[in-house]
Order: structure tokens, then C-alpha cells, then sequence
């Protein structure tokens, strides 16, 4: 079926060194992604998104990329710091018949080791 | 400002009960959405609401129903409590469709 998966369950980073979170998608319909980090207890919270017309964009510390010939979506964090440790989600917001649902893969556990 | 907020934070239930959860959206947004989220997985979509209106619904049973108001706040409603409805129910709102959904912290469902 049609899903948003991640491929490492759990990453762990030395403080100070860059993070990749990668993510796969199947639905190649999907026309925007959007990156949550959930810590415990609380609800996803939005980290940047990026539409299909794009292939790069970047915020504050992080930057995601598209390549949709594969259908593989990443997230970059710069110099790592303990409070990004948390669950990373990728989502995927479909298109269909004017619903916007998202649909999250499992997630990655990034750990920073201080 | 203020951000997304549900209630109750934590509730337990027993099988066969009833159950509503609410959610209040961030003031200009249009979208609500309901999520299920269970231990160790990413959130599922229920519902979402756009004016009032159900805009989508996911993979769950009719034991699950949502309305939302004309102030844009929006209740979920679960009928016949199992045990496998015990999860975290995430809300999250957005201005319309095509921006970003920004969560609440969610309600702690416990079915005993």
C-alpha cells in the first residue's frame, strides 16, 4: 500500500556534528512533505516543509531535501545540540479529492551524546 | 498567541464507554484534524473538518465521529470504548489547506 516510511529506526550523533534523517515515500501524487519532531509527551511539532516544485529549502539549522525521482526526502541538521534529541517524523500531505491528510511514516529517534 | 489546546490532557475510560475529546485551533484557523497516535508508532488520520464541513475521514470504524463549531473549535466523539483505542489523540489545526498543520499536545486515552 501506500506509505511514508523511514529508514533508520534510531540515530545517535555526537553534539556539534551534522544529523540526516532520511525518509522514503510511495505515492509519487504527493505534492508536499513536511518535517515534525515530537518530544516526549508532547505533539509533533512543525520543523519546515517543502513542496514538490522544490528540491532544496532550508530554515534555521536545518534544511530539507527532495529528490522525487526516487522519491526520497531528507532532513539536515547543523551542529547538533541535546534539545533536538527527540522522534522525527516525515509526512506526506496527499492530494485526494480535496482532503489534506497527512500520513507519517514510524519515525527516527535521533539521540545527541553530549 | 496561543497554540493548539486539547481536553481533557489525560483520561481514563473503561471498555464499552463513551468518550469526547476537544480541541480548541490556533485563532484564524480554518482546519481542525484528529489524529490517533499509538505508543511507538506515527499519528493516523481520523478526521479533518474545514468550515464546519468533514473534509476526509481516514481508516477507522463508525464508532468514531467529530463535528466542529461555528468558533472553528471541534470535539471527537468514540463510542463502545476498546481496549485498543487506548492511544494519544493529537488535534491540529491549519489556516486552510495548503499551509502547515501545527498539533496540540494531545489527550491521554487509557481503556481499562
Amino acid at each position: 500500500g501506500e506509505s511514508v516510511g523511514l529508514h533508520l529506526p534510531t540515530l545517535s550523533v555526537q553534539e556539534g556534528d551534522n544529523s540526516i534523517i532520511n525518509c522514503a515515500y510511495s505515492n509519487s501524487a504527493s505534492d508536499y512533505f513536511i518535517w515534525y519532531k515530537q518530544e516526549s509527551g508532547k505533539g509533533p511539532q512543525f520543523i519546515i516543509d517543502i513542496r514538490s516544485n522544490m528540491d532544496k529549502r532550508q530554515g534555521q539549522r536545518v534544511t530539507v531535501l527532495l529528490n522525487k525521482t526516487v522519491k526520497h526526502l531528507s532532513l539536515q541538521i547543523a551542529a547538533t545540540q541535546p534539545g533536538d534529541s527527540a522522534v522525527y517524523f516525515c509526512a506526506e500531505n496527499r492530494v485526494d479529492t480535496g482532503r489534506r491528510a497527512l500520513t507519517f511514516g514510524s519515525g527516527t529517534r535521533l539521540q545527541v551524546q553530549p | 498567541d496561543a497554540g493548539v489546546t486539547q481536553s481533557p490532557t489525560h483520561l481514563i475510560k473503561t471498555r464499552g464507554q463513551q468518550v469526547t475529546l476537544r480541541c480548541s485551533p490556533i485563532s484564524g484557523h480554518k482546519s481542525v484534524s484528529w489524529y490517533q497516535q499509538v505508543l511507538g508508532q506515527g499519528p493516523q488520520f481520523i478526521f479533518q473538518y474545514y468550515e464546519k464541513e468533514e473534509r476526509g475521514r481516514g481508516n477507522f470504524p463508525d464508532r468514531f465521529s467529530a463535528r466542529q463549531f461555528p468558533n472553528y473549535s471541534s470535539e471527537l466523539n468514540v463510542n463502545a470504548l476498546l481496549l485498543g483505542d487506548s492511544a494519544l489523540y493529537l488535534c491540529a489545526s491549519s489556516p486552510s489547506f495548503n499551509q502547515p498543520q501545527h498539533f496540540g499536545d494531545g489527550t491521554r486515552l487509557s481503556i481499562l
